[in-house]
């Protein structure tokens, strides 16, 4: 079966810290990535793109990794800070299909 | 510029009972989704609209009905409610259709949290 799957137990880190989240995926042949952040009780917010020919994608403090041999992205939150506690969700787009991933809950403490 | 908004954000129903949430987005996108979160599940594409007047099924269309009767708006129904539509329910859109070629970045509405007793 097709699947997406993110760490669902939450991740802690210690601010300062660099937090890397994952996302693993199954029997797709992705075109590309979206990250999103989900604060509670809000809807989720794009944050990074990456097509299946990009190995990595930066923006600020943010970078994003995809390995299709793999069929894994890696998200990365360098010298985090509490601030940057949500849930961070990916999603796989195939064939006009978006699929969504659970997320993963990032809590950084002071 | 308000992007996505979506009325009401909490409502409570008894089982049998009908209602419809409303999306409006001011950022003359073409493409409208209707999405419901679960705990511990991706989000789940109910309905959507790739322009005014078209809409299709998504992955959980059963038991909801949408239209899309001006660009702006895109409505999704609950003709007769079940606890199992206890959900979060998310309005979406997008410039782009989702696909290969282009980026389909989505924007979000607040969320609509229903629940049905």
């Amino acid at each position: 079966s097709q699947k997406i799957e993110q760490n669902s137990e939450a991740l802690n880190i210690q601010e300062g810290k660099t937090a890397t989240l994952t996302c693993n995926y199954t029997n797709y042949s992705p075109a590309y990535l979206q990250w999103y952040r989900q604060d509670p009780g809000r809807g989720p917010v794009f944050l990074l793109l990456i097509r299946e020919n990009e190995k990595e994608k930066r923006k600020e403090r943010l970078k994003v990794t995809f390995d299709t041999t793999l069929k894994q992205s890696l998200f990365h939150i360098t010298a985090s800070q509490p601030a940057d506690s949500a849930t961070y969700l990916c999603a796989l787009v195939t064939n006009y299909q978006l699929i969504w991933g659970a997320g993963t809950k990032l809590i950084i403490k002071p | 510029n308000a992007g996505v908004t979506q009325t009401p954000k909490f409502r409570v129903l008894k089982t049998g009972q009908s209602m419809t949430l409303l999306c409006a987005q001011d950022m003359n996108h073409e493409y409208m989704y209707w999405y419901r979160q679960d705990p511990g599940m991706g989000l789940r594409l109910i309905h959507y609209s790739v322009g005014e007047g078209t809409t299709a099924k998504g992955e959980v269309p059963d038991g909801y009905n949408v239209s899309r009767l001006k660009k702006q708006n895109f409505l999704l129904g609950l003709e007769s409610a079940a606890p199992s539509q206890t959900s979060v329910y998310f309005c979406a859109s997008s410039y782009y259709r989702t696909s290969g070629a282009n980026t389909g970045e989505l924007f979000f509405g607040e969320g609509s949290r229903l629940t049905v007793l």
